[in-house]
């Protein structure tokens, strides 16, 4: 079993629809997340970074984390074709480097 | 734009070669990481210098190695290149210590024919 998992989409909706991304992970120490937007061929660019459970929103994005099911989702408002993008979630331990996930495709159709 | 800098952006040479990928990080970030992105790996971890010296160590072959300099930009030395290592490699900074946001540079896409 890999430490983090994402479904690798490609995912694809219509303009405007709510967007749910998700990561799965197996190491209970992680207690560090954050969620990145990678563009084709692009540095990956971040877009939440939480800490422990709970949830942040951030104008359109909302990140949660549920420490008990080791589960962390990333929701997209109002989603726009500009969203098109893979999204990755990567997390980590005190002390430890961060562990990315393989990346969701999301695809934003006008 | 991240305020990470790289160089250069792509990079074409042959197998058994030896490149240098070139990092600048953010301004003020002791921490740079090294990632090498394949189209069937993901984002692989390298290697991480926190101000001049070596913190952690990842997948790194070695055959690669790295080093942090006074101004805190880094490098990426691959040698006896081959095939699978065309990848897009990307250099990341933060301000302090492994568990603080990591921002991205725009990567350097190298190409072994």
């Amino acid at each position: 079993q890999k430490e983090v998992e994402q479904d690798p989409g490609p995912l694809s909706v219509p303009e405007g629809a709510i967007v749910s991304l998700n990561c799965t992970y197996s190491n209970s120490a992680f207690q560090y997340f954050m969620w990145y937007r990678q563009y084709s061929r692009k540095g990956p660019e971040l877009l939440m970074y939480t800490y422990s459970s709970g949830n942040k929103e951030d104008g359109r994005f909302t990140a949660q984390v549920d420490k008990s099911s080791k589960y962390i989702s990333l929701f997209i408002r109002d989603s726009q074709p500009s969203d098109s993008a893979t999204y990755l979630c990567a997390m980590s331990a005190w002390g430890q480097n961060f562990v990315f996930g393989p990346g969701t495709r999301l695809s934003v159709l006008p | 734009d991240s305020g990470v800098t790289q160089t250069p952006k792509h990079l074409i040479t042959a197998t058994g070669q030896r490149v240098t990928l070139r990092c600048s990080p953010r301004s003020g970030d002791l921490s740079v990481y090294w990632y090498q992105q394949s189209l069937d790996q993901g984002l692989q971890f390298l290697i991480q210098y926190y101000n001049g010296e070596e913190r952690a160590k990842g997948n790194i072959l070695e055959r690669f190695s790295a080093q942090q300099f006074p101004d805190l930009h880094s490098e990426l030395n691959l040698s006896s290149l081959e095939l699978g290592d065309s990848a897009l490699y990307f250099c990341a900074s933060s301000p302090l210590t492994s568990t603080d946001t990591q921002y991205f540079g725009p990567g350097t896409r190298l190409t072994v024919l």
